[in-house]
Order: C-alpha cells, then structure tokens, then sequence
C-alpha cells in the first residue's frame, strides 16, 4: 500500500536555528513529490515539486531534497513568519494524478 | 495570478441535508481534484477529473456526488449530512498533472 511518513508530529525552533523535516514514502512508482505549506484554516500553498533521487530546489530559507526513499524540507535561520504545517504529498504512480499526504509537520519558530 | 476559487467560504448545515460546494480551477488547468480535511488530519483524496471526465475515486461517500461542466468548474454535491462531515473541503487543480494548486477551502459544519 502507498504511504506517506512525516517526522517529526511537531518540532519547535527558536528564530535563526536551522533544522530539517522528513518525509519518508512507500510507493509503487514515484511520479513526483510535493510540498506544501498550511496555515490553518487556509488551503495549502504550493512550494516544490521533485522529481528524481538526487534532485534538489531551493526558495528563500527553504531547500527540498530528494532520495529514493525520502525527502527532507531543510529551513535556514527560520523566521517565526515560517510557522505553520508542512505537508508532503506524492503521487505515486503513472496510473494517477491523485495527491497521497502525509501527517504533516507542525512547525513553530519561536522569537 | 488567478487562483482557485472556492464558494462558499463557511456553510452550516443540519444533519440529513443537503450540501453543494463549488470550485473553479484555474484557467487553463485539465485536472480538478477535491479533498476533505479533518480537524488535524491530512487531505484526503475524494474524487478527481480530467477533461471533464471522472479520472480517480479516492475515499468519497456513495452519499457524495462530483461533477465537472463545459466550462470546467465542478461542484461536490453532499447528500444525507452527518456530523462526521464536518470539515474542511478543499478543490485544486492542476495543468497535465503537474503541481496541483489548492484553493481557500469550504469549512462544513453539520449540525
């Protein structure tokens, strides 16, 4: 069965210290890999896509890896405006365009 | 740049009635999907259309019903209301199957 892992639940940082969140995947077929930022309420915001092992994208403070069996959301010197719920998502065959999310991570990024 | 668009934004319903959510994609995009979001819980896959046409069926209700018009905006129709579908509603849409873009959501209360 296709899953999705994200670690960890919960992680809170102070401003300025760097980390990074998991998302480990068992699937059939990696077509693409997505992360996506929440706020609540909100819907989720687009912020990477990947493709292939090896692949790597980066948006200000953020940077997205990829490897045959997970990826990693690396956040430098975080900003308490970076709090929210990072979801990873994968499509997980050719067959399909369907989104399969993990758990999320609950960030907050203390002043 | 356009995004998706939701209505209604909040809808409160009784138990055993009727719900209809609407969604128009962004222009241009071939694939709707929707998704439900409970308290806490990651999106879950309810249905998906490409081209208008039924692509994929998550885990959506036979009292759930979808649908996608000539002109691309699609409705999630909810019938029998039960408290357990209280939550948030999301559409998205996406070009060739690429990055989907979520819209605002619709929040369901059933009362």
């Amino acid at each position: 069965e296709d899953q999705v892992t994200q670690s960890p639940e919960a992680l809170r940082l102070q401003e300025g210290e760097s980390s990074s969140l998991n998302c480990s995947y068992t699937v059939s077929g990696l077509r693409g890999l997505f992360w996506y930022r929440q706020d609540p309420g909100k819907g989720p915001e687009f912020l990477f896509t990947l493709y292939s092992a090896g692949e790597e994208k980066e948006k200000e403070r953020l940077k997205a890896t990829l490897t045959k069996k997970e990826s990693f959301l690396h956040i430098t010197a975080p900003k308490p405006e970076d709090s929210a719920t990072y979801l990873c998502a994968v499509q997980a065959s050719l067959a399909t365009n369907k989104l399969i999310f993990g758990t999320g991570t609950l960030l907050a990024v203390q002043p | 740049a356009a995004g998706v668009i939701q209505s209604p934004r909040h809808l409160i319903k009784e138990k055993r009635e009727t719900a209809t959510l609407k969604c128009y994609p962004i222009p241009r995009h071939d694939t709707v999907y929707w998704y439900q979001q409970g308290p806490g819980q990651d999106p879950q896959f309810l249905i998906s259309f490409y081209e208008k046409m039924q692509s994929d069926k998550g885990s959506i209700p036979d009292r759930f019903s979808a649908q996608q018009f000539s002109d691309y905006h699609s409705e999630l129709n909810m019938s029998s209301l039960e408290l357990g579908d209280s939550a948030l509603y999301f559409c998205a849409s996406s070009s060739s199957g690429a990055e989907a873009f979520f819209g605002q959501g619709t929040r369901l209360t059933v009362v």
